[in-house]
């Protein structure tokens, strides 16, 4: 089993609430990545870091904010939840992209009402 | 264009089986490749690399056909333990920081009794 923890698993919040999805892995790895997945659909690259203080955007446009202060966190924030924000949110992390293996998180399922 | 596309399915098929799914990729540098393994409401986990030369785990054959830019999976003998959305992954390359994974939207394969 891989040792990356997403919380919370559920969440169901009103507009406009500032919300916080935690990501922890305990494997030592540098790169992180925030995946957002629609039932039925492709996972898109949201947020990727590749070590502390680094974080970059990814193919995604997204209203959600990261910081990885330290190497085994990877926290997502989003200031104003909005419905559209509705999505699940999959945290990953790895050693290299060459060798294609992610582990992910079980992820962070958002409801936005 | 889709950067990777896959039949969506899905694929009902018998235990016993053999079922085979096809990707297509469009970015000719793209550097590697895999198949992704997702449970219903569950998180990807990686299920092979594919290589140029083709490779086998088990019940699994992965094949990658570079000129004519795809990629395939080849599940014999189906369980039913099989059923899941399989994802196929390529790396695109680009150089850096910017090396990363896309995903496809995945075909679903439902195995029958």
């Amino acid at each position: 089993e891989a040792d990356i923890y997403q919380t919370p698993r559920y969440l169901v919040i009103g507009t406009g609430k500032k919300i916080t999805l935690e990501c922890s892995q305990t494997m030592g790895h540098d790169k992180m990545y925030w995946y957002q997945q629609d039932p039925g659909m492709e996972l898109h690259l949201i947020h990727y870091s590749y070590g502390v203080n680094s974080t970059e955007k990814g193919d995604l446009s997204s209203e959600s904010t990261v910081s990885r202060i330290r190497t085994e966190h990877f926290p997502l924030t989003l200031e104003s939840a909005r419905p559209s924000h509705t999505s699940q949110y999959l945290c990953a992390s790895s050693r290299g992209v060459l060798t294609g293996e992610l582990f992910f998180g079980e992820g962070s399922r958002l409801t936005v009402l | 264009r889709k950067e990777v596309e896959q039949d969506p399915g899905p694929f009902n098929v018998p235990e016993g089986a053999t079922v085979a799914f096809n990707c297509t990729y469009s970015n000719s540098a793209s550097q590697s490749f895999f198949w992704y393994r997702q449970d219903c409401r569950k998180e990807p986990k990686l299920l092979m690399s594919v290589y140029s030369s083709g490779n086998e785990d088990g019940r699994f054959t992965a094949q990658l056909n570079r000129a004519s830019q795809y990629i395939s999976l080849l599940i014999r003998d189906s369980k039913l333990s099989d059923s899941a959305t399989y994802l196929c992954v390529v790396n695109m390359g680009g150089g850096g920081a910017t090396n990363k994974l896309i995903f496809g939207t995945g075909t679903l394969l439902a195995v029958q009794p």
